[in-house]
């Protein structure tokens, strides 16, 4: 059963606007961990965001927020003042901590800034 | 912070070789590694997971006898692909995990084989 339910289509933003990317889990655990990673066209997974279950605050770093709400079981991020940069897939991502602590993702988001 | 070199980081080879990726912890002990294959444009699949010392542990599907990986010391984890087909045609990528990491993974730079 997929875990990790992303469905938007690929998305174009405007430069300096803000984009949502949508993500819903499924889980029977009280522990877990919630994460969001960017992956630019070269591959590599460049780790943006992180929420722990118990976590009662929405996460922030820089300009990438989380909105967590944990009864919809959804973890939505939030890109402020998007940059070309910004352009790349993204993935949500959630670690069972009764299974082994792999991380099972999402399918992705595309996301392309436009000038 | 916590770095992972892995390479190659692309390579072709032929029908039938085979192919060793490696995934080297630099500045920290990586106590479990996992390994994913990416097709194009879809998501991070996991095939393995290996501890330091211990035979991996095997997703459903992939063949172990195919696919095999080595995590001989807590700072290398290889993954070997024999006898290499051009289905196995990927994006592979390993992820540690380790006391070091902020949150628990951090991943390597992938390798992109092609098959011939």
């Amino acid at each position: 059963a997929q875990k990790i339910t992303q469905t938007q289509p690929g998305m174009f933003v405007q430069e300096k606007e803000a984009v949502t990317l949508d993500c819903t889990y499924d889980t029977s655990d009280q522990s877990y961990g919630l994460f969001w990673y960017k992956q630019p066209s070269s591959g590599e997974m460049i780790f943006l965001i992180y929420q722990g279950s118990y976590d009662e605050q929405n996460a922030t770093e820089g300009r990438y927020s989380l909105n967590f709400q944990k009864a919809r079981k959804s973890a939505n991020l939030v890109i402020s003042a998007s940059q070309l940069g910004d352009s790349a897939m993204y993935f949500c991502a959630m670690r069972e901590y009764y299974g082994n602590n792999r991380l099972a993702f999402g399918k992705g988001n595309q996301v392309v800034v436009i000038p | 912070g916590a770095v992972v070199s892995q390479h190659p980081s692309w390579v072709i080879c032929k029908s039938g070789t085979s192919v060793k990726i490696e995934c080297r912890s630099l500045d920290f002990q990586a106590t479990t590694m996992f390994w994913y294959r990416q097709f194009p444009k879809q998501s991070l699949m996991l095939m393995a997971t290996s501890n330091e010392g211990s035979k991996a542990t095997y997703e459903q599907g992939v063949e172990k006898d195919k696919f095999l990986i080595n995590h001989a010391s807590l700072t290398l984890s290889t993954l070997t692909v024999t006898s290499a087909h051009p289905e196995d045609s990927s994006f592979y990528i390993c992820s540690a995990n380790g006391a070091a990491n902020p949150y628990g993974y951090t991943f390597g730079s992938g390798t992109r084989l092609t098959v011939v």
